[in-house]
């Protein structure tokens, strides 16, 4: 079956301009996580959906992201006003219930640079 | 507060040494849950291991073994006569219960280059 997938691969913008990531889980995975990870560091959350809500958004850094799940399959990670410092690997990652135990299986991400 | 410390960023070995990446974690729970992930150049992560706190058996699958001791608060991985295609980023992370569910969190990882 397919696996996590995250469109697009990589994305170059410009400081200040809006962008979305979205990503696609494995089927009938209800628990869906967006990580962010920077150069020679370790996956950073972001937040944690369960169904179609937010579970934890702990992880968001501030107000200019946000991440949606409406149907509660296919997630999309929005950023608005990039900032060069935005410039990382944003992974996704789904399990099938979100149980602490559980595998998380991880999309191969989305290269964002901003310029 | 949870945290996940790899103190050693890069290893360098030749092939069929052996070779031993530390983990050590921080939580303040008694139910939580570690995991070792792999991260080879394509940059996709891959689930190695997963061991819940209530087990401390060690577990070996052919030449990846794994340490766990609660009472340091550590769970090593052990490649056994390491093979080029072992070179890749390995990342230990710790799962516990959060504000909605369970949040990983994971260590800054270690670069392992096995040369041949």
């Amino acid at each position: 079956g397919a696996g996590v997938s995250q469109t697009p691969s990589n994305k170059v913008t410009e400081k200040g301009k809006y962008v979305e990531l979205r990503c696609d889980p494995i089927s009938g995975h209800t628990a869906l996580y967006w990580y962010r990870q920077s150069l020679g560091q370790g996956p950073e959350f972001l937040i944690y959906f369960q169904g179609t809500g937010a579970a934890d958004d702990s992880g968001l850094p501030n107000d200019r992201f946000f991440a949606v799940r409406p149907e509660g399959s296919v997630s999309t990670l929005k950023i608005q006003r990039t900032e060069r410092g935005d410039s990382a690997v944003y992974l996704c990652a789904s399990s099938l219930t979100g149980r602490g135990w559980e595998t998380q299986y991880f999309g191969p991400g989305t290269r964002l640079l901003v310029l | 507060a949870q945290k996940v410390t790899q103190a050693q960023t890069e290893i360098s070995v030749v092939e069929k040494e052996d070779v031993t990446l530390d983990c050590v974690y921080e939580t303040r729970d008694t139910t939580y849950y570690l995991f070792w992930y792999k991260q080879p150049p394509s940059g996709e992560l891959v689930f190695l291991i997963r061991r819940n706190s209530f087990d401390e058996q060690n577990e070996i699958s052919g030449r990846y073994s794994w340490n766990f001791q609660k009472s340091t608060s550590s769970f090593n991985f052990t490649i056994t006569a390491s093979q080029v295609v072992d070179s890749a980023v390995y990342f230990c992370a710790l799962s516990e219960a959060g504000t909605g569910g369970f949040k990983t969190i994971f260590g800054a990882g270690t670069r392992l280059f096995v040369k041949a």
